[in-house]
């Protein structure tokens, strides 16, 4: 069955410290991955995209990136983080029928 | 661009009340719809989707949700709600064919009293 592994759970990080949130998908191949982020009081907004190793979309521009180094890994990052990238990080791997999540990470910058 | 508005951000009703949480689109063209649900300590999970036919769509749970395209509405109901129906709800849709990604509605907090 299809599984889908996002880590950590939760997360504090310093302002200007670097981040990298890891997703993994088991259970099937070259799926369509995604990152999503909740701010507090906003709804779920999709980061980035990719249907394959290497190709990335990105949504919105930001203090972040995404990479995909193997076909299920999707990796989201940041170089520097600021006070406003704290908030809920969804990963998901998506058909156009449904759509899996992983646990979610809680990111507070302080 | 597409977008998705719920109208309640917090419900509080008591059990075997009736439910029903209101969803609204915005797209040029055909979309798929869903509702996700989020239970306490859970990961994110489809409730029930449209894609197309009969309009009303039956969930798990007991959960239903009727699309009204005249509307571009895709409103969840519950004839009666339990205790273990709080939770956050999610509305989202995608565009048919189209490879990025949901767009979702900012959800809303259901608070069940027993």
């Amino acid at each position: 069955s299809q599984t889908i592994h996002q880590w950590p759970a939760t997360l504090v990080q310093p302002v200007g410290s670097p981040l990298s949130l890891e997703c993994t998908v088991e259970g099937t191949s070259n799926p369509n991955l995604y990152w999503y982020r909740q701010a507090a009081g906003r709804g779920l907004q999709l980061l980035f995209y990719s249907v394959g190793i290497g190709q990335i979309s990105s949504e919105v521009p930001q203090n972040l990136s995404a990479s995909r180094p193997q076909d299920r890994q999707f990796i989201l990052s940041s170089k520097k983080l600021l006070l406003s990238d704290s908030g809920f990080y969804l990963c998901a791997w998506e058909l156009v029928t449904e759509a899996f999540f992983g646990q979610g990470t809680r990111l507070t910058v302080v | 661009a597409q977008s998705v508005s719920q109208h309640n951000h917090h419900v509080i009703l008591s059990e075997a009340a009736s439910l029903e949480l209101g969803c609204n689109y915005s797209y040029g063209g055909t979309v798929n719809l869903f509702w996700y649900v989020q239970y306490p300590g859970q990961h994110l999970q489809l409730l029930l989707k449209y894609f197309s036919g009969d309009p009303l769509v039956k969930g798990i749970k007991g959960f239903e949700a009727e699309f009204i395209k005249s509307k571009f509405s895709f409103n969840l109901r519950k004839p009666s709600v339990q205790w273990s129906d709080t939770a956050e709800y999610f509305c989202a849709v995608n565009s048919r064919g189209g490879a990025d990604g949901l767009t979702f509605g900012k959800g809303t907090h259901l608070i069940i009293q027993p």
